[in-house]
Parts: structure tokens; sequence; C-alpha cells
């Protein structure tokens, strides 16, 4: 089964706010922790990553937040734009397999 | 253009045929992966490779046959495709050097079995 999974399947969100999306896992192996954006039609494309000796990492507008006591995972995006409309997957791995296991993803559609 | 492409784009097929989806990236990137989007199930890996002559099965690899004779190119066939193998597929690489984790995705490809 899925090692990695999202809370909600779904987020709508008003322009301007910011979105946190949230992303639940059960290895306690994983050593990176990884966030993907897929707009509709397109192949998922890499926003941030955070190593599991981390517990926050910023990008721009964006900010990963790992908590592995409980074993969760979130994405927050500052200040949402209407490019910001897609499915965001988070993905793990092991420090010595490049593979990626990938939760079903979470739509976010912000609102004008 | 540098990158990474998948053809075809988009291809109808029936049950029982054979159907190769081809990916071919610029990159020189060791690594490879194929893997399946389907409603519900997020992205499932089918088959990766670490570089030519290399190939390891992922998650969901039944059905399903990779080769990599050269870096650039890492074609996957439906040997003889089933309903179910209806769904999108994409590419990816990465390089093997690096404290990144991006995998540069394709534009996947939309298969429909018939």
């Amino acid at each position: 089964g899925e090692s990695v999974g999202l809370h909600l399947p779904t987020l709508s969100v008003q322009e301007g706010d910011n979105s946190i999306i949230n992303c639940a896992y059960s290895n306690s192996a994983s050593d990176y922790f990884i966030w993907y954006k897929q707009e509709s039609g397109k192949g998922p494309q890499f926003i941030i990553d955070i190593r599991s000796n981390m517990d926050k990492r910023q990008g721009q507008r964006v900010t990963v937040l790992l908590n592995k006591t409980v074993k969760h995972l979130s994405l927050q995006i500052a200040a949402t734009q209407p490019g910001d409309s897609a499915v965001y997957f988070c993905a793990e791995r092991t420090h010595n397999d490049y593979k990626l296991s990938f939760g079903a993803g979470t739509t976010v559609t912000v609102r004008a | 253009d540098a990158g990474i492409t998948q053809s075809p784009r988009y291809k109808i097929t029936e049950t029982g045929r054979q159907v190769t989806l081809m990916c071919h990236q610029t990159w020189s990137h060791s690594y490879m992966f194929w893997y399946r989007q389907d409603l519900g199930h997020g992205l499932r890996l089918i088959y990766y490779s670490a570089a030519a002559d290399i190939t390891d099965k992922g998650e969901v690899p039944d059905g399903y046959v990779v080769s990599r004779s050269k870096t650039e190119n890492f074609p996957l066939t439906l040997e003889s495709a089933t309903r179910s193998q209806t769904s999108v597929y994409f590419c990816a690489s990465r390089p093997t050097s690096g404290s990144s984790n991006e995998q540069f995705f394709g534009p996947g490809t939309r298969l429909t079995v018939l």
C-alpha cells in the first residue's frame, strides 16, 4: 500500500489567502519528503523538499513543515494566486533509493 | 529543444495489442522512471532505470516491459494491452549527483485501451 497520503482531496481558497495542504506518511525510514505541483494537462513539477533532520524549510512563497512525531507534512502557500490552482502531491523516499512514493493528491482551487 | 519528451501524447488501442510509449531526455540524466496516474491513486511507479542496461521493477510492473539501450531513451511497452492499463503515463528523469530530490517529468501520454 501507499506510505504517503493526503488528508483532504480538495481545498478551495480565496485569492490572497494562505493555503495549507496536509500530508500524512507512515514510513519511519523515509529520509526526504517532497512536494510536487501538477497543473491540468501537464506533468508534475517539483516545488520544494525537506530532509528528515529538518522541521521547516522555506522557498519562494512556500513553506514546508515536517512533524516526525506524528508523521505529518504540510505545504503552506502564502498569498495564494490563481496560478496556484493545481493538484499537489507529497512524496517520500529513503536515503539510498531514488524511487519516490506519491500520495493521492489534493486539488487546490483558488477563488477570485 | 532540451528537456524530456514523450510520444505519442494520445493513443487509443484495442485489448490484446502491443503498444510502446516513448520517452526521450536530453540532459543525459542517469535515472529514468515510468509512472502511471489514475484517479484516486496519485502516481504509481511502474519501472525505473539507474543507467543504460540497468532496469528494475517499481510498484506496479505487471504487464509492462522496459528497455534502456541508450541513456537518453526509456521506452515502455505494453505487451498485450488490457482495459485496466487505460491511464495517463508519465516519464521522469533525474541526475545521480546532487542533493536535490527533483525529478523532471514529461508531459504525459494518455492511453485508452478499448
